[in-house]
Parts: C-alpha cells; structure tokens; sequence
C-alpha cells in the first residue's frame, strides 16, 4: 500500500498570511492531485500534477511536485477567509501493478483563516 | 448537472442492521469507488470498479459488499452494521481509472452519506 504523509494537520492562520502544505510519500506517483472540501460537501478538484518539477499556479495557489515524483506542495500566499476548508492530496500510482485503479489520500489539513 | 448522487443523505442504524447506500452518476463514467472519511485519517478506498460487472477491493473492504450491474450505479451494502462502520461515506467517479496509463481525469465526488451505527 503507497502512503502519502500530509502535514500539518492543523493551519489556523490570520488573513493576509502565507503558508505551505506538504504531502510527502516514499513511493513514486505518476500524478498527484489536490482536492479541497468544504463541510457537508465532498472535495472537489483543484489541480493535477504530472511531471516531476512541475509548478502550477491558480490565483493565490501555487502548486509544485517534486522532481522524484514523491512529493508535493501547496502554497497560499496573502490567505483569505474563503480559503477555508479542508486540504487533501491524492496520488495516482504508476500504470500497472497491483495498484491499479487505487488512488492513495493524505490525512488531510484542516486550515481555518481568520479575519 | 446533476453529477454524483447518493442517498441517503443521514442515517442511523443499529448494530447487526443492514442497508445500501445509494450512488449514481449521469456523466458515462468509466470508474466508480467507494471511500469513508473518518477524523486524521483522510479518505481511505473501500471499493471500486473500472467498468460494469467489475469490482475490485481497496484498503478497507472488510464488512461492505459492492456491485456494478450498471454503469450508472455503483451501491454499497452493510450487511451487518458495526459500530466500527460509523463514518462518512462518499462515492467518486471519474472517466478513466487513476493509473490507467491515460490522462488522469479528476474525481467527481458525492455530497456524502453520514452514517451512525450505535
């Protein structure tokens, strides 16, 4: 079973802030996604990753994989209430294999931002 | 659109209760899974399936049973009910399976079904 370790758990940030969000595994991943949920709702795409180095921004969000595939950051620059929620990140494992067809999720970061 | 569906929505079940919980999705999609969310332990897979009449388990298979006679439906069944089984559950589909050597298209998610099992 590949393991995706999130960290921190926990973010509680004022507004305007900065902060990154790690997602670090020993297994290779041939993509990496992030998904953001909001209460009572399920997650909902963000960004897909698939090369290794690759850095994508959305807004505020930056997103980069790490060169070895393993890992994965998200960064938030000036955060915003809006930004509210929980954080999670998925691995899509190499094609083939025993793994097929299982995406693997980190624990998740709870990030509350306050005005 | 409606996209991912499950019903219901709350439920609560005694110990050694069955019931089925309820997925569907109108956007032809070739992958349907099953996951339960519980506190610090993210999203773990119980099940899914890469097309109709195929399913396969994930990492917490144990205790539910799965089918896909359609390509639109996609049910979890308790057999008998644990307390164990007290989670939040969402159904995902996506157009192709993660790994499958394609574009890994994203998973649309349900709304969740929040089950408590006393």
């Amino acid at each position: 079973t590949q393991l995706l370790e999130q960290s921190p758990q926990f973010l509680s940030i004022q507004e305007g802030e900065n902060l990154t969000v790690y997602c670090n595994s020993s297994s290779v991943f041939s993509s990496l996604q992030w998904y953001r949920q909001e209460p009572g709702e399920g997650p909902v795409l963000l960004v897909t990753v698939v090369t290794g180095g690759e850095v994508k921004k959305l807004k505020r969000l930056t997103f980069q994989f790490g060169d070895a595939r393993k890992d994965s950051s998200l960064h938030i620059t000036a955060a915003q209430p809006g930004d509210t929620g929980l954080y999670l990140c998925a691995g899509a494992p190499n094609a083939g294999g025993t793994s097929y067809g299982k995406l693997t999720f980190g624990q998740g970061t709870i990030l509350t931002v306050h005005p | 659109n409606a996209g991912v569906t499950q019903t219901p929505k709350f439920q609560v079940l005694k110990t050694g209760q069955s019931m089925t919980l309820q997925c569907a999705q109108d956007m032809n999609h070739e992958y349907m899974s099953w996951y339960r969310q519980d506190p610090g332990m993210g999203l773990r897979l119980i099940h899914y399936s890469v097309g109709a009449g195929i399913t396969d388990q994930g990492e917490v298979p144990n205790g539910y049973n799965v089918s896909r006679s359609t390509t639109e439906d996609f049910p979890l069944r308790l057999l008998s009910a644990a307390p164990s089984q007290t989670s939040v559950y969402f159904c995902a589909s996506s157009q192709t399976p993660p790994a499958s050597g394609t574009y890994n298209s994203p998973l649309h998610f349900g709304n969740g079904t929040r089950l408590t099992v006393t």
